[in-house]
């Protein structure tokens, strides 16, 4: 089953709000979660590192007053598109492994495709 | 940032055969992964290859690496119309933890 939950599935909203999208580990701890955002027949593009208890690590390009990332806890991430326009619209996607490091494959969560009109 | 290329982008072939995707890479990686994903899901990983093996098998799956061609490559065997998917590589540099990847293998399996 599934070890990456990922919330919601779908999103339809106006353009203006804000859209929080929630990552769970379900039965591992992650101090290190990673966010992903992928256009149509693309590859995935990371977007930023959630590390549990500090701040995300972003990528080139993401900004952070955009795309807020919040860690608190070792089994949640969240995501949060602030003030969403259409070209904000895409597939979004986070994993997490169960040991950390760069030695453990990725569970990945199902996605959540947002679409801001 | 796109880690290197794979190839070939798409692949249509008949139930039964055998399927090859490439992968090629710039970095020096501590491992190698091959994932899958269906239309509209999240990656589902099929084989993790360290930089010190060179092939690894996992039921239809074999994957190569060539550390010194700085390439892999994803064989399923005996293909089904199940197999049907995107096909991702995707390193881990020396002493990181995210993954790189590539721009993917469309597959289509015609029963």
């Amino acid at each position: 089953g599934a070890v990456v939950s990922q919330h919601p599935s779908r999103v339809i909203c106006k353009s203006g709000t804000s859209v929080k999208i929630e990552c769970r580990s379900l039965d591992f701890q992650a101090t290190t979660m990673f966010w992903y955002r992928q256009f149509p027949k693309k590859s995935l593009m990371l977007m930023a590192t959630s590390n549990e208890g500090s701040k995300a690590t972003y990528e080139q390009g993401v900004e952070k007053d955009k795309f807020l990332i919040n860690h608190a806890s070792l089994t949640l991430s969240t995501l949060t598109v602030t003030s969403a326009h259409p070209e904000d619209s895409s597939f979004y996607i986070c994993s997490a492994s169960r040991q950390g490091g760069g030695n453990q494959p990725q569970h990945f969560g199902d996605g959540t495709r947002l679409s801001i009109l | 940032s796109q880690q290197g290329e794979e190839d070939p982008q798409a692949l249509s072939i008949q139930e039964g055969e055998n399927a090859t995707m490439n992968c090629s890479y710039k970095t020096s990686i501590n491992n190698l992964q091959w994932y899958r994903q269906n239309s509209g899901r999240g990656l589902v990983h099929l084989i993790l290859i360290r930089s010190n093996e060179r092939e690894k098998h996992s039921g239809r799956l074999r994957v190569t690496l060539d550390t010194s061609k700085k390439s892999s490559s994803l064989l399923i065997t005996a293909s089904r119309a199940a197999d049907t998917a995107s096909y991702f590589c995707a390193t881990v540099d020396q002493g990181a933890q995210k993954l790189v990847f590539g721009q993917g293998t469309r597959l289509t399996i015609n029963p």
